[in-house]
């Protein structure tokens, strides 16, 4: 069955750098999705990506990060300049229409020191 | 904002029994999706009921929306342990335009003791 697949499964950094977490969403998919959940607290919404171009994004995401779909298959989100707060599990989603059940990745567990 | 919340916050069952959980939203939903997470994993798609259907069932899982009282229940049946996880209610923003962004609620803590 096919599968959203994120990489790395966790990534540690340091304040101030930048990073990039991939994945790979479901091959005839046309939107994808990050969310972020800081341990203990609920999913959130950070950003929706449909036709090579940001659909829709939350207060969340703000100047620090950016997405990508450079090819084909892969679909990153870019923090520039992480901060500790960026701490979190970022899950990668992605869906066949709007409206439609999202599929989720396992998650990148992202450790700013 | 747009956000499912669940409610108990945590239940405690035991193996067999039945286990309901509930979810409150605040304004129009074009759907309302219920997921489940086993601790430090990803969230796994259970079931998705739209504003103009009231019941679902997928395997042990009946989900009841009511758009009049903005709330949605998930049952799950004859429960196992390997139902132990948190439960997620998830809304969109309603509207008629792509709206793609998914509010979770804080999510239900079941645990099924064998």
């Amino acid at each position: 069955e096919p599968e959203v697949t994120q990489t790395p499964s966790h990534q540690v950094t340091q304040m101030g750098q930048e990073v990039i977490l991939r994945c790979v969403p479901i091959s005839n998919h046309l939107y994808f999705y990050w969310y972020r959940q800081i341990l203990g607290q609920k999913v959130e919404f950070l950003v929706s990506f449909y036709n090579n171009e940001i659909s829709e994004k939350s207060e969340i995401f703000d100047d620090q990060f950016s997405v990508e779909r450079p090819d084909g298959s892969n679909f990153t989100l870019k923090i520039r300049s992480t901060k500790l707060e960026d701490s979190a599990m970022y899950f990668c989603a992605s869906s066949t229409v709007s409206y439609n059940e999202q599929f989720f990745g396992p998650g990148t567990r992202l450790t700013v020191l | 904002s747009q956000q499912g919340e669940e409610d108990p916050q945590a239940l405690s069952i035991q193996e067999g029994e039945n286990a309901t959980m509930n979810c409150s939203y605040k304004t129009s939903i074009n759907n309302l999706q219920w997921y489940r997470q086993n601790s430090g994993r990803g969230l796994v798609h259970l079931i998705l009921i739209r504003s103009n259907e009231r019941e679902k069932h997928s395997g042990r899982l009946r989900v009841t929306l009511d758009t009049s009282k903005k709330s949605s229940s998930l049952l799950i049946t004859a429960s196992r342990a390997a139902d132990t996880a948190s439960y997620f209610c998830a809304t969109d923003a309603g509207g008629l335009y792509n709206n793609n962004d998914m509010r979770f609620g804080a999510g239900t803590r079941l645990t099924v003791k064998p």
